[in-house]
């Protein structure tokens, strides 16, 4: 592994189900997010997490949650997914915050 | 409330020519600001970073960036484009804890 990896690189889902991206960074960076990227919109914070133990709110937080059990790992969970969660989501790492983040090669998500 | 806006979002030149992206920043004190490209299907990358040392700031493949605090920008030049630099480009600001992404702007270059 060299650097951040996601999974699983695509996914069709049924509404309502539940679903967790992965995320895997080999880099020992402190801080971890994940972001959605949506035409004309950017990329919106989700969820962050400033160390291992601890995690934080976005922009657009509703129906994700997250959890950082180690430095490494940073899984995101829709519980129920829904149409309007249907995206890319891209995982990243800094060394710490509010510097250069590493991004991963994205989860494309559609939601039917 | 902070906020990041690329102002055009699709720019077109033609190969060999200069490439501006333009960017402006609204922020109560000196930000981190960064440009990141992606290329389709690609995640991000990192092309620069402005971090209070330099107010021209020199990034890979040819790309600069030079920050104007008076004008609160961080306009992203190129003295000549080249095909393969057609991609999408976001201007990123760093506040407190989180990055915040302009919308993006997405870069064609013409043969």
């Amino acid at each position: 592994i060299a650097g951040i990896t996601q999974a699983p690189t695509s996914q069709i889902l049924a509404a309502g189900r539940r679903m967790t991206l992965r995320c895997t960074q080999d880099m020992r960076h402190n801080a971890m997010y994940w972001y959605r990227q949506d035409l004309g919109l950017g990329l919106r914070l989700i969820h962050y997490s400033n160390t291992a133990g601890t995690t934080g709110k976005g922009e657009v937080p509703d129906g994700y949650s997250v959890s950082r059990a180690n430095t490494d790992d940073f899984p995101l969970t829709l519980a129920s997914a829904v149409p309007s969660q249907t995206s890319v989501y891209f995982c990243a790492s800094s060394i710490r915050l509010n510097t250069e983040a590493f991004f991963g090669q994205g989860t494309r998500l559609t939601v039917v | 409330a902070q906020s990041v806006t690329q102002l055009d979002s699709h720019v077109s030149v033609s190969e060999g020519t200069p490439v501006l992206l333009r960017c402006n920043y609204s922020s109560s004190y000196s930000p981190s600001l960064f440009w990141y490209v992606q290329h389709p299907n690609k995640g991000l990358q990192l092309l620069l970073k402005y971090t209070s040392a330099a107010t021209l700031v020199k990034g890979i493949n040819g790309f600069e960036a030079e920050f104007k605090k008076s004008e609160t920008s961080f306009h992203l030049t190129k003295p000549s484009a080249h095909m393969s630099d057609a991609a999408e480009y976001f201007c990123v600001v760093g506040y407190g804890n989180k990055l915040v992404f302009g919308a993006g702007t997405i870069l064609r270059v013409k043969s």
